[in-house]
């Protein structure tokens, strides 16, 4: 199976500040990756696809880029409803696997 | 509006069994492939099962292969997930998620608890 793994585990950032989480493939995976929000008791929602493909419905200043092994997501202007569990996936290869998540918090 | 939930969780013992279904509404069900997830308290996402749109094919992760079976009923907009030999390392929250495109999740639903214990 492909391993990701995100760094870092957690960060702390305020309101307005630009965040950028790291996601890397243990092999190349070419542009295969999603990105998803994930907050306390509630499922997760779809950010990003095909690592820079904004899902429909998502705010803009959600980026994401790469290709091959690394990747990453990037918020540019942090609102208060962005506090949250980010995790990555790969669909390049079966089975599917999620990185181990990196939680965002206010600092 | 999308909407996928999920029922059927609770409390079983090792060794038992349960059937999730997740009911879907405000899509052509029969036309998108499915998926379980699972996420075990306060641990990431693991993938767990697909389904393609007809039923004819399906796919598991190794941990739960031979012990569960995933299934859908079409004319009632509806996902299943049967599992056998239930194990404590079983317990988390289920999620049925649609395929926006080749194993991409796009919506999910709240979520299932089972829990495996005795």
């Amino acid at each position: 199976d492909i391993q990701m793994t995100q760094s870092p585990s957690s960060v702390s950032a305020s309101v307005g500040d630009r965040v950028t989480i790291t996601c890397r493939a243990s092999q190349g995976i070419s542009s295969w990756l999603a990105w998803y929000q994930q907050k306390p008791g509630k499922a997760p929602k779809l950010l990003i696809y095909a690592a820079s493909s904004l899902q429909s419905g998502v705010p803009s200043r959600f980026s994401g880029s790469g290709s091959g092994t690394d990747f990453t997501l990037t918020i540019s202007s942090l609102q208060p409803e962005d506090f949250a569990t980010y995790y990555c996936q790969q669909a390049n290869s079966f089975p599917p696997t999620f990185g181990q998540g990196t939680k965002l918090e206010i600092k | 509006e999308v909407q996928l939930v999920e029922s059927g969780g609770g409390l079983v013992q090792p060794g038992g069994s349960l059937r999730l279904s997740c009911a879907a509404s405000g899509f052509t069900f029969s036309s998108y492939w499915m998926h379980w997830v699972r996420q075990a308290p306060g641990k990431g996402l693991v993938w767990v099962s697909r389904i393609n749109s007809d039923g004819s094919s399906t796919s598991y992760a190794d941990s739960v292969k031979g012990r569960f079976t995933i299934s859908r009923d079409n004319a009632k907009n509806t996902l299943y997930l049967q599992m056998n030999s239930l194990r404590a390392e079983d317990t988390a929250v289920y999620y049925c998620a649609r395929d926006l495109d080749t194993d991409y999740f796009d919506y999910w639903g709240q979520g299932t608890l089972v829990t495996v214990s005795s």
